[in-house]
């Protein structure tokens, strides 16, 4: 069945430092690939996105990177802050369904 | 602009109960979301909403049901509450169209004791 894959469950990086998660979905019809941030006791907030026609998308300390011949997307956290510091849950969906199949998570802790 | 709203913010019942939650979403959307996030775990897909009709539903039993209004706003209703039905209800909205963005609110905690 549908399956997102999400490494690692926890990372804690150095203020100033990078953070990459990675995540692999199973189903290859999924052509939209959100990523949320979710922090203590809040519900998840979209931070960025990236569609099956795009490789690459940037904004500002936060991009993404998606392999559609592998079926990974990644993102990546530049010059970490300690406001970074949430549950990172990627997810992938497909047209017409609009079904969400989330990742389990990444619990990330940025160290001052 | 408001965001996805939900009501109430916890809620506690007792096995057998039933539960009721409510979600608004955002002003102009007509899709509406329900996932279920159990404590530690992921989010898990519970049921899609869009002008009124139920569209999609994950694997959760039949005791698990709701509805959109006429306004776009929603309701889950939970029957014949388990213990393991305790969990985060999340609410999320959309345009409907394929632009897929999915906005979430901030939850409802359901305790069963």
């Amino acid at each position: 069945g549908e399956n997102v894959e999400q490494h690692p469950s926890t990372l804690s990086v150095q203020e100033g430092d990078s953070a990459v998660i990675k995540c692999t979905y199973s189903d290859s019809a999924s052509n939209y690939f959100p990523w949320y941030k979710q922090e203590l006791g809040k519900g998840p907030q979209l931070i960025i996105d990236i569609r099956s026609n795009v490789g690459e998308k940037k904004d500002q300390r936060i991009a993404v990177t998606l392999n559609k011949t592998a079926k990974h997307f990644s993102l990546h956290i530049t010059e970490t802050q300690p406001e970074d510091s949430a549950v990172y849950f990627c997810a992938a969906s497909t047209s017409g369904t609009y079904k969400y199949i989330f990742g389990t998570g990444t619990r990330l802790k940025v160290l001052a | 602009e408001a965001g996805v709203t939900q009501s109430p913010t916890h809620l506690i019942k007792t096995r057998g109960q039933q539960a009721t939650l409510r979600c608004s979403p955002i002003s102009g959307h007509t899709s509406v979301y329900w996932y279920q996030q159990a404590l530690g775990l992921g989010l898990q897909f519970l049921l899609w909403y869009d002008e009124g009709e139920e569209r999609n539903r994950g694997n959760f039993p039949p005791r698990f049901s709701g509805r959109q209004f006429p306004n776009y706003s929603s309701e889950l209703n939970v029957n014949a509450l388990e213990l393991e039905d305790s969990a985060l209800y999340l609410c999320a909205s959309s345009l409907g169209d394929s632009s897929h963005e999915q906005y979430f609110g901030p939850g409802t905690r359901l305790t069963v004791t």
